[in-house]
C-alpha cells in the first residue's frame, strides 16, 4: 500500500520560532510537493521537488524554504513562522514524465501559529 | 492569476441523480488533467485523471470529460450517493516540469 507520511497530524508553534515539517515516501517516486490549504483558495503549491537537491518555486515560497536530501524525504522550512502561516499542509509525491500525474498525499499537518 | 478554475464554491445534488462539477484552464502546455477528493482532515485522494489527447475517460460511476477547445473539463458522478459529499479538486499537471496546479475546489452536498 503506497504511502506517503507527515511527522505531526496537529502542531501549535510561538511566532518567530523556526518550524521543521517533515515529509516521506515509500514509492520511490521522483517528484515530491508541498501544498497549503486555506478555505476558499484551495491547494496552493508552495515548493516542488523533481529530484533529490533540486527544488522549484511555486506559487507561494516567500517565507518558506525546502530540503530534499534524500529522495524519500521532502521537509517544509518555516524560518520565522508567523500568523499568516497558520494553516493545513499537504505534502504529495508523484511519480513523474512517465505516470499520469497522479499524486499521492499525506494526510496533512494542521500548524497553528500563535 | 489562477490557471485551474472552479468558478462553483458548492454543489447540491440530490441522491440518486447526477453530479456535474466543473473545471477551466488557462494553460495549453497542461498534459494530464485529474480530479481529487477531501473529506475534512485527510489528504485529498486521487479520483480520475485524462489526458489532454483524450476526450473522455471513465472508471466506474465517474466520467470525466475534456473539451479543448473551450479549456473545459467536467467530472460527472452517476449516481451520486451520500459518500460523495466532499470538497472536489480540479488539478493539471505542467508537461515541462511535472508541477501539479489545483483549483480552489467544489463543496458537494448529496441530498437524501
Amino acid at each position: 500500500d503506497v504511502k506517503v507520511t507527515q511527522s505531526s497530524r496537529y502542531l501549535v508553534k510561538r511566532t518567530g520560532e523556526k518550524v521543521f515539517l517533515e515529509c516521506v515516501q515509500d514509492m520511490d517516486h521522483e517528484n515530491m510537493f508541498w501544498y497549503r490549504q486555506d478555505p476558499g483558495l484551495g491547494l496552493r503549491l508552495i515548493y516542488f521537488s523533481y529530484d533529490v537537491k533540486m527544488k522549484e518555486k511555486g506559487d507561494i515560497p516567500e517565507g518558506y524554504s525546502v530540503s530534499r536530501e534524500k529522495k524519500e524525504r521532502f521537509s517544509l522550512i518555516l524560518e520565522s513562522a508567523s500568523t499568516n502561516q497558520t494553516s493545513m499542509y499537504l505534502c504529495a509525491s508523484s511519480l513523474g514524465t512517465d505516470g499520469n500525474g497522479e499524486a499521492f498525499f499525506g494526510q496533512g499537518t494542521r500548524l497553528t501559529v500563535v | 492569476d489562477q490557471q485551474v478554475k472552479q468558478n462553483s464554491p458548492s454543489l447540491s445534488v440530490q441522491e440518486g441523480r447526477i453530479s456535474i462539477l466543473n473545471c477551466d484552464y488557462t494553460n495549453s502546455m497542461f498534459d494530464y488533467f485529474l480530479w481529487y477528493k477531501k473529506y475534512p482532515a485527510e489528504g485529498p485522494t486521487f479520483l480520475i485523471s485524462i489526458s489532454s489527447i483524450k476526450d473522455k475517460n471513465e472508471d466506474g460511476r465517474f466520467t470525466v470529460f475534456l473539451n479543448k477547445s473551450a479549456k473545459h473539463l467536467s467530472l460527472h458522478i452517476v449516481p451520486s450517493q451520500p459518500g460523495d459529499s466532499a470538497v472536489y479538486f480540479c488539478a493539471a499537471r505542467m508537461n515541462r516540469d511535472d508541477k501539479i496546479i489545483f483549483g480552489k475546489g467544489t463543496r458537494l452536498h448529496i441530498l437524501p
